[in-house]
C-alpha cells in the first residue's frame, strides 16, 4: 500500500492564482481531511469528508473548496491564492471517525508559498 | 467550545529519563477519543497512542503511556527512557464523537539531551 499520497511536495503561487492540491489513499478509508499547519498554531482542519459525495467545512474553510467523487481521492482547491494561505498542508485519512483506536494516516505534506 | 490546550511550547529531557507532556481538553461530548502524534523534523505525522473516553485503563504503547484523568480533562503523554530520536514536536488531538472533526493542540517541542 502507498498509504496517503500528496502532490505536489512544494509549490509557489502568485497572489490570485488558483491551484489544486491532490490527495489520494489506497486503504479504502471513508474519512478524509485536510489541515493546514502554521507555526505556533498546530494543525487546523480546513475541510473533511465522511465518504464519497459527502464533504463539510472545518475550522478554517474560507478560500478553499473540496470535492469527493471517489473513496480514494480528496483534492483541495485554492480558488484565488492569498499570502495568508502560505502554509504546510496535510491530507489525512482514517477508516472511520475516531470513536475507536482508528488513527488518522497522514500524507507527507505540501509546502505552499504565496507571493 | 471544543479545544485542546498544550501549555508547554518546549521541553528538555535528559536521555534515559522519563518526561511528561501536558494536554488538557474541553468538550461537552460524552464520547470522544484522544490521540497523540509525533512530528519529527522531517515533517511527517506519526501516530503514537489513543485513549477512548470510556476506557477504564490508561493506554500504553511500548515506551508511551497516556495518563488519562477524565475529571480533570487531562490526557498527558508520558515517554519513559527517552531516546535522542524522541526529539520532535508532539501534538495532542481530540475527536468528539458528534462532530466528525479532529481538533489539535498547538504542540510541544521536545528536545532530548545526550
Amino acid at each position: 500500500n502507498a498509504g496517503v499520497t500528496q502532490t505536489p511536495k512544494f509549490q509557489v503561487l502568485k497572489t490570485g492564482q488558483s491551484m489544486t492540491l491532490q490527495c489520494a489513499q489506497d486503504m479504502n478509508h471513508e474519512y478524509m481531511s485536510w489541515y493546514r499547519q502554521d507555526p505556533g498554531m498546530g494543525l487546523r482542519l480546513i475541510h473533511y469528508s465522511v465518504g464519497a459525495g459527502i464533504t463539510d467545512q472545518g475550522e478554517v474553510p474560507n478560500g478553499y473548496n473540496v470535492s469527493r467523487s471517489t473513496t480514494e481521492d480528496f483534492p483541495l482547491r485554492l480558488l484565488s491564492a492569498a499570502p495568508s494561505q502560505t502554509s504546510v498542508y496535510f491530507c489525512a485519512s482514517s477508516y472511520s471517525f475516531g470513536d475507536s483506536d482508528d488513527e488518522q494516516y497522514f500524507g507527507p505534506g505540501t509546502r505552499l508559498t504565496v507571493t | 467550545a471544543q479545544k485542546i490546550t498544550q501549555t508547554q511550547p518546549g521541553m528538555f529531557v535528559q536521555e534515559k529519563e522519563a518526561v511528561t507532556l501536558d494536554c488538557t481538553y474541553d468538550t461537552s461530548d460524552p464520547s470522544y477519543g484522544l490521540f497523540w502524534y509525533k512530528q519529527p523534523s522531517s515533517g511527517e505525522m506519526i501516530f503514537l497512542i489513543y485513549q477512548g473516553s470510556y476506557d477504564q485503563q490508561n493506554a500504553t504503547e511500548g515506551r508511551y503511556s497516556l495518563n488519562f484523568q477524565k475529571a480533570r480533562k487531562s490526557a498527558n503523554l508520558v515517554i519513559s527512557a527517552s531516546q535522542l530520536g524522541d526529539s520532535a514536536m508532539y501534538f495532542c488531538a481530540m475527536s468528539p464523537s458528534g462532530t466528525y472533526k479532529y481538533i489539535f493542540g498547538t504542540g510541544t517541542r521536545l528536545k532530548v539531551l545526550a
